[in-house]
């Protein structure tokens, strides 16, 4: 299996801060299908199911606010949050579709200071 | 408007079978390149996948508890399945269903559209 891990786990801002959450995979998750890399990122808020925020390492989900930018390649990762607000407290995960079974990172608690 | 729900056996005594639902809309699981995939998550802690069904009625399964698990589709009701035999506490989640869509070719992606979740209580 895919190993992800994410760091922090957690970490806490104050509001307009810019944040960096890290996430490296056991192995390259390069494709060679479009020559992109396969990894999604998702953002969890208290009492609420994951929603998707990148896909492919760094495309934006569609209504996804451009703070949020994914980037890396092969086996590291970041997921930059620009000018943190309130709303974007919440645990965010990493997830690679490299290979099967499909694995997740352990998560980062963000707090809002 | 993509929607999905869960339903599910709520509470379950340890051996017995786990049997969810998810019902969706805004999309067909008979139409090429339509995924729905479950995945699970314990009180306060992370993600972990189950399996993807799709359009073909191709399935994967995580190997982990892969001899447990039956992923189906009845696409006259927009709905996907998934059981689990001989549960056990470590079953104890909220399960969600998940919508993917496959990207050239690829059979293994991410979620786009998550439902709410419902939970699961195993416990004796």
């Amino acid at each position: 299996d895919i190993v992800m891990t994410q760091s922090p786990s957690s970490l806490a801002v104050s509001a307009g801060e810019t944040v960096t959450i890290n996430c490296k995979s056991s192995q390259s998750l390069f494709g060679s299908v479009r020559q992109k890399n396969y990894l999604a990122w998702y953002q969890q808020k208290p009492g609420q199911s994951p929603k998707l925020l990148i896909y492919l390492a760094s495309t934006r989900e569609s209504g996804v606010p451009d703070r949020f930018i994914g980037s890396g390649s092969g086996t590291d990762f970041t997921l930059t949050i620009s000018s943190v607000q309130a709303e974007d407290l919440a645990n965010y995960y990493c997830q690679q579709y490299y290979d099967s079974p499909l694995t997740f990172g352990s998560g980062t608690k963000l707090e809002i200071k | 408007q993509v929607t999905l729900k869960e339903s599910g056996s709520g509470i379950l005594q340890p051996s017995q079978t786990l049997s969810l639902t998810c019902t969706f809309s805004g999309f067909s699981l008979s139409t090429y390149g339509m995924g729905v995939g479950w995945i699970r998550q314990p009180s306060g802690k992370g993600l972990e996948w189950l399996a993807n069904i799709w359009w073909d009625d191709d399935k994967y399964y995580n190997p982990s508890l892969k001899n447990r698990l039956t992923i189906s589709k009845d696409t006259s009701n927009n709905q996907a399945f998934l059981k689990i035999t001989n549960v056990d506490t470590a079953d104890t989640a909220t399960y969600y269903c998940a919508r993917m869509t496959v990207y050239y070719g690829l059979l293994l992606n991410w979620f786009a559209y998550w439902g709410q979740g419902t939970l699961v209580t195993v416990s004796s």
